[in-house]
């Protein structure tokens, strides 16, 4: 298993700002994972970050809006850019089990953002 | 990414036993079923995950019939700290494979 943390754990922000969400794991894996949790919402997957290259964005989210860094083997961030009230979720990570069940992720308690 | 249906909501009273049903009518033959588990304020929780009839784990039993278009999660007397949201998963079992969450299943349990 895996133990993630975030910092932080939620903020308020003034629209037009920035705010860089921090994901610590406790061992090393290669593959990270970004979510975003609009209230009352599931979940959508913002970006893959592998260690060593650039991170893998799904439809909808681009990087200069939703810069991702992969520092290395147990770090990442994620940085809201000039935010809305619209970015208003919850972000989570996750990363990949790669020991244990195929497929099993497991994830950071989020950070929840409220963009005013 | 085969696409999951599920009820959006379900009452269930203490001791008594939930089936949630999924529906995954385009699964793919490279395709497992996973199921996660989501507290408030927390992130999702891995439950169960299978591929064909029956997988049971101390938390969970998980059944699949053979035309694998849907399973059924079974959780087994219910308690009140098993209210949360249940999302059933569809997508192949490798490595870096990405997570596609639909909408939930929300189970309030009550007294």
């Amino acid at each position: 298993s895996a133990v993630i943390s975030q910092k932080p754990s939620r903020d308020i922000c003034q629209r037009g700002t920035s705010l860089t969400i921090q994901c610590q794991v406790d061992s090393q894996v290669t593959m990270m994972f970004w979510y975003r949790q609009q209230p009352g919402q599931s979940l959508t997957l913002i970006a893959t970050a592998n260690q060593g290259s650039e991170a893998t964005y799904e439809s909808g989210f681009v990087i200069d809006k939703f810069p991702i860094s992969r520092q290395n083997l147990t770090f990442s961030t994620l940085t809201v850019s000039n935010m809305s009230p619209e970015d208003s979720s919850i972000y989570l990570c996750s990363v990949e089990d790669l020991a244990g069940t195929s497929g099993e992720q497991y994830f950071g308690p989020g950070t929840r953002l409220t963009v005013t | 990414l085969a696409k999951t249906t599920q009820p959006i909501s379900m009452d269930s009273y203490e001791g008594q036993e939930v089936n949630i049903t999924c529906s995954h009518n385009n699964i793919a033959t490279n395709d497992y079923i996973t199921w996660y588990q989501q507290f408030p304020s927390q992130g999702p929780r891995f439950i169960i995950q299978g591929y064909k009839t029956k997988v049971t784990n101390e938390v969970a039993s998980l059944f699949i019939p053979a035309d694998r278009k849907s399973s059924t999660l079974s959780l087994p007397r219910v308690s009140l700290s098993d209210t949360a949201v249940y999302y059933c998963l569809v997508g192949e079992e490798s490595a870096g494979n990405m997570l596609t969450f639909g909408g939930g299943t929300r189970l309030m349990v009550k007294p």
